[in-house]
């Protein structure tokens, strides 16, 4: 069965504290690994698409990595506005390009 | 605004009554999602469209549950005789033909009482 767990499931930080979100995965084909911000009470918005072991993506202070097994978003020098929920996914190759399966999430707090 | 646009994004009504969501996705965008998110959880996939034919649904999807997409534009997703299990955020999404992220609208919250 396709599986996204997240850890922790909540993590604070204070501003300028480098640390990174765990997310680890099972699934029987990965077509794609994704991850969200997510704001109370709004969407989750789109960070960044992973497709194969060993690739990365970068924007302002957020970079993630993939393995075969899990992704890292790691997070450097956070600021308060940071804080938010992130939310990993993964895309089944045997599942429409739009059925993704998502993680608990990890909710961020940036203290200043 | 030229995002994923979603109304009511608030609604709240009795158990047993119907409701009615609506979804108008970033134009061009001829995929279309809905998904569902209770609180703490990631959201849950319910359908999927792509133009105007809904290629898959998630067993979430009860009879109680319809979706649908005419004309390949906006979409809307309607619950009959809801249950207080089906309070929830309602997400709708779209993207392109190519590329397999997704753009995700505001959400309606649905309150059943």
């Amino acid at each position: 069965e396709d599986q996204v767990t997240q850890s922790p499931e909540a993590l604070r930080l204070q501003e300028g504290e480098s640390s990174s979100l765990n997310c680890s995965y099972t699934v029987s084909g990965l077509r794609g690994l994704f991850w969200y911000r997510q704001d109370p009470g709004k969407g989750p918005e789109f960070l960044f698409t992973l497709y194969s072991a060993g690739e990365e993506k970068e924007k302002e202070r957020l970079k993630a990595t993939l393995t075969k097994k899990e992704s890292f978003l790691h997070i450097t020098a956070p600021k308060p506005e940071d804080s938010a929920t992130y939310l990993c996914a993964v895309q089944d190759e045997r599942r429409s390009q739009g059925n993704l399966i998502f993680g608990k999430g990890t909710k961020l707090s940036v203290k200043p | 605004d030229t995002g994923v646009s979603q109304n009511p994004r608030h609604k709240i009504t009795k158990r047993g009554q119907n409701v009615t969501f609506r979804c108008d996705p970033i134009s061009e965008h001829n995929r279309l999602y809905w998904y569902r998110q209770t609180l703490g959880q990631g959201p849950e996939f319910l359908t999927y469209f792509q133009n105007e034919a809904q290629l898959e649904k998630s067993r979430l999807l009860s009879d109680r549950f319809s979706a649908e997409r005419p004309k390949g534009s906006f979409s809307t997703l309607e619950i009959q005789r809801t249950e207080q299990g089906d309070s929830a955020m309602y997400l709708c999404a779209s993207s392109p033909g190519t590329g397999g992220f997704a753009f995700f609208g505001q959400g309606t919250r649905l309150t059943v009482v």
